[in-house]
C-alpha cells in the first residue's frame, strides 16, 4: 500500500539553527513528491516539488529538499531557521498518474525557540 | 490571483443535521479535490473531480458524504445526518499539471 512517513512527529529547534524535517515514501516507481507548509488556521502552501530531473530541488522560503531514490525519501532542509517558519509540515506524493489524489505523511510539528 | 475560496471558514452544526461546504477553485484548474484533516486520521482524501469524467469517490467514508462539482467549476461537498466524528477541516484543492493548491479550509464542528 501506498505510505508516505514522516517519522518527527515535533521538532524543536533554535532560531538561526539548521533544520532538517525526515520523509519516506513506500512506491515502486519514483512518484511526485511535495513539500507543504501550514501555518494554524490556515491552508497548506506549497513549499516545493520535485517531478524528475536534478534530485535537490530550491523552494520559496528558503526551504530545499534533496530527492534519494536509492533510499526512498525526500528530505525538506534549511540552513538557517526563522522564529516564522514554526509551523506544521507535511510530505506528500502524487503517483503520477490519472488518479490524481495526494498522499500525506502525518505531519511534522516544528517550533522555534528564539 | 485569485487562489481556492472555501466557505464558510467554520461551520457549528448539531448532531444530526446536513452540512453543505463549498469551494471555488482557481479559474481554469480542470481537478478538484476533497480532504478532510483531523486529529488522529492526519490528510485524508475524500474525493477527486477531472474534467468532465467520473469523480473519484474512493475516499468517502460514508454514504452520508457526497459531491457534486457544477459547470466544472464551484464543487459542494454534502455531508448528511452529521455525526461528532465528522468534526474535522475539510480541505479543498485545486490543480494543474499535477500541483495542488488548498484553500483555508472549513472547520466542522458537531455538537
Amino acid at each position: 500500500a501506498q505510505s508516505v512517513t514522516q517519522p518527527d512527529i515535533h521538532i524543536t529547534v533554535s532560531e538561526g539553527a539548521s533544520l532538517e524535517l525526515r520523509c519516506n515514501y513506500s512506491y515502486g516507481a519514483t512518484p511526485y513528491l511535495f513539500w507543504y507548509v501550514q501555518s494554524p488556521g490556515q491552508g497548506l502552501q506549497l513549499l516545493l516539488k520535485y517531478f524528475s530531473g536534478d534530485t535537490l530541488v530550491q523552494g520559496i522560503k528558503g526551504f530545499e529538499a534533496e530527492f534519494k531514490r536509492s533510499q526512498s525519501s525526500f528530505n525538506l532542509r534549511k540552513p538557517s531557521v526563522h522564529w516564522s517558519d514554526a509551523a506544521e509540515y507535511f510530505c506528500a506524493v502524487d503517483r503520477g498518474s490519472t488518479l490524481g489524489r495526494l498522499y500525506f505523511g502525518r505531519g511534522t510539528q516544528l517550533t522555534v525557540w528564539p | 490571483g485569485a487562489g481556492v475560496s472555501q466557505s464558510p471558514s467554520n461551520k457549528v452544526t448539531e448532531k444530526g443535521k446536513d452540512v453543505e461546504l463549498r469551494c471555488d477553485p482557481i479559474s481554469g484548474h480542470t481537478a478538484l479535490y476533497w480532504y478532510r484533516q483531523s486529529l488522529g486520521q492526519g490528510l485524508e482524501f475524500l474525493i477527486y473531480f477531472q474534467g468532465n469524467s467520473a469523480p473519484d469517490k474512493s475516499g468517502l467514508p460514508s454514504d452520508r458524504f457526497s459531491a457534486e462539482r457544477t459547470g466544472g467549476s464551484v464543487s459542494t461537498l454534502t455531508i448528511q445526518r452529521t455525526q461528532q466524528e465528522d468534526s474535522a477541516v475539510y480541505l479543498c484543492a485545486s490543480s494543474l499539471q499535477n500541483i495542488q493548491y488548498f484553500g483555508a479550509g472549513t472547520r466542522l464542528s458537531v455538537l
